[in-house]
C-alpha cells in the first residue's frame, strides 16, 4: 500500500538551532516528490521536488535530499519565519498527477 | 495572476443541506483537483480533472460531486450535507501530465455541517 509518513509531528527550535524532518514513503516506481509549507489558515505552497536518489534542492534555509526510501528536508539557522507545517506528498497509483500526503510536520521557531 | 481563488471562504450548513464550492485558476492549467483536509489525516484527494469536461474519483469521493464546464472553474457539491464532511477544503491546479508537475493550491474553504 502507498503510503506517507513525516516525523517527527512537531519540532520546536530555537533561532539559529539547526535540525532535519523526515519524510518516508512506500510506493512502487518514485515518480517525484514534493514539499510543501503550509502557513495556519492558508494552502500549502510549494517548496521543492526531487526525482531520483541524490538528488538536492535549496532554497534560503531549507535543503531538501532524497534517498530510495526518504526525504529529508535540512533547515539550517531557522529564523521565526520559518514557523509552519511542512507536508510531503509523492504520486501513487502509477499517476503522476494524483498525490498522497503525509500528515506534516509542526515547526515552531523561537527567537 | 490571482493563482488559484476559491469561493466561499467559510461555510456552515446543517445536515442535509446542499452546497457548491467554486475554484478558479487564471494559470490556463490543464488538471484540476479537490482535496480535503483534517486533524491528523493529512490532505485527502477528493475528486480531480484532466480537462475541461472530465471528472475522475479519488481516495473519497463519496458525498460529493464534481463538474469541470469550463477549464478555469472546477465545482465541488455535497448534495446532502453530514457532519463527517465538516473539513478544510482545498482546491489545487497543475500543468498538464509528466513528472514536471507542480500542484498550486487556493487558500482553503472552512465548512462546518452541523
Amino acid at each position: 500500500e502507498d503510503q506517507v509518513t513525516q516525523s517527527p509531528e512537531a519540532l520546536r527550535l530555537q533561532e539559529g538551532e539547526s535540525s532535519s524532518l523526515n519524510c518516508s514513503y512506500t510506493v512502487s516506481g518514485l515518480r517525484g516528490l514534493f514539499w510543501y509549507r503550509q502557513d495556519p489558515g492558508k494552502g500549502p505552497e510549494f517548496l521543492f521536488t526531487l526525482y531520483s536518489a541524490g538528488e538536492e534542492k535549496e532554497k534560503e534555509r531549507l535543503k531538501a535530499t532524497l534517498t530510495k526510501k526518504e526525504s529529508f528536508l535540512h533547515i539550517t539557522a531557522p529564523k521565526p519565519e520559518d514557523s509552519a507545517t511542512y507536508l510531503c506528498a509523492v504520486p501513487y497509483g502509477g499517476a503522476t498527477n494524483k498525490l498522497i500526503f503525509g500528515t506534516g510536520t509542526l515547526l515552531a521557531v523561537q527567537p | 495572476n490571482a493563482g488559484v481563488t476559491q469561493t466561499p471562504k467559510f461555510r456552515v450548513l446543517k445536515t442535509g443541506q446542499s452546497m457548491t464550492l467554486l475554484c478558479a485558476q487564471d494559470m490556463n492549467h490543464e488538471y484540476m483537483y479537490w482535496y480535503r483536509q483534517d486533524p491528523g489525516m493529512g490532505l485527502r484527494l477528493i475528486h480531480y480533472s484532466v480537462g475541461e469536461g472530465t471528472t475522475a474519483k479519488g481516495e473519497v469521493p463519496d458525498g460529493y460531486n464534481v463538474s469541470r464546464l469550463k477549464k478555469q472553474n472546477f465545482l465541488l457539491g455535497l448534495e446532502s450535507a453530514a457532519p463527517s464532511q465538516t473539513s478544510v477544503y482545498f482546491c489545487a491546479s497543475s500543468y498538464i501530465g509528466g513528472v514536471q508537475e507542480t500542484q498550486y493550491f487556493g487558500p482553503g474553504t472552512r465548512l462546518l455541517v452541523l
